[in-house]
């Protein structure tokens, strides 16, 4: 059964550093999410990217975030400067459509900033 | 006031009892639901996705959802030790956000 994977499971960095979290989609699916869980508390939409654009994004998402598509399997989400918040599992997900399709998660990249 | 809430347990109960969650939320927007299962550092598992008021079911998992109310329900017959894990009730509007709950800890004793 196809699922989403993402690596690596576990990333530690120094605060101020630039983390990647890498992420393979599902093969057909068109849409793609990232959602971040801070230990004990609930899961977090952060962005959702469609076509190359970014579609939504919240409050979170600021402009030390980005997403890429690089090539035409890997999501990424890039931190560009980590801070001891950024601390938590980020989830990548992913839908073949938008308003009416579920989405599958992948098993999540736990960040722990130091 | 949280757009969904979830009572965040835990819930305890015996081997072959059923299990009963819900979520209520405030914003009826709010057209698509889902269930998830979260084990501890996974990811969440989709079980269940509806987007009409009333019952669908698989296998042992039965959704409720009652839109008038906004009130949404899973119920799990014949719980298993395996059954044990955090349950995510998860919705969205017309576009592609979920706003999850706060998830439920479930807690199936032998």
């Amino acid at each position: 059964e196809p699922e989403v994977t993402q690596t690596p499971s576990h990333q530690v960095t120094q605060m101020g550093q630039e983390v990647i979290l890498r992420c393979v989609p599902i093969s057909n699916h068109l849409y793609f999410y990232w959602y971040r869980q801070i230990l004990g508390q609930k899961v977090e939409f952060l962005v959702s990217f469609y076509n190359n654009e970014i579609s939504e994004k919240s409050e979170i998402f600021d402009d030390q975030f980005s997403v890429e598509r690089p090539d035409g399997s890997n999501f990424t989400l890039k931190i560009r400067s980590t801070k001891l918040e950024d601390s938590a599992m980020y989830f990548c997900a992913s839908s073949v459509g938008d308003r009416y399709n579920e989405q599958f998660f992948g098993p999540g990249t736990r960040l722990t900033v130091l | 006031q949280k757009e969904v809430e979830q009572d965040p347990g835990p819930l305890s109960v015996p081997e072959g009892a059923i299990v009963s969650l819900n979520c209520t939320y405030s914003n009826s927007a709010f057209q698509y639901f889902m269930w998830y299962r979260q084990y501890s550092r996974k990811g969440p598992e989709l079980l269940m996705y509806t987007y009409s008021s009333g019952n669908k079911e698989d296998g042992r998992f039965t959704a409720q959802v009652d839109k008038s109310s906004k009130y949404i329900s899973l119920f799990i017959r014949d719980s298993q030790p395996s059954d044990s894990a955090t349950y995510l009730c998860a919705m969205k509007d017309s576009w592609g956000k979920l706003q999850f709950g706060a998830g439920t800890q479930v807690v199936v004793t032998p």
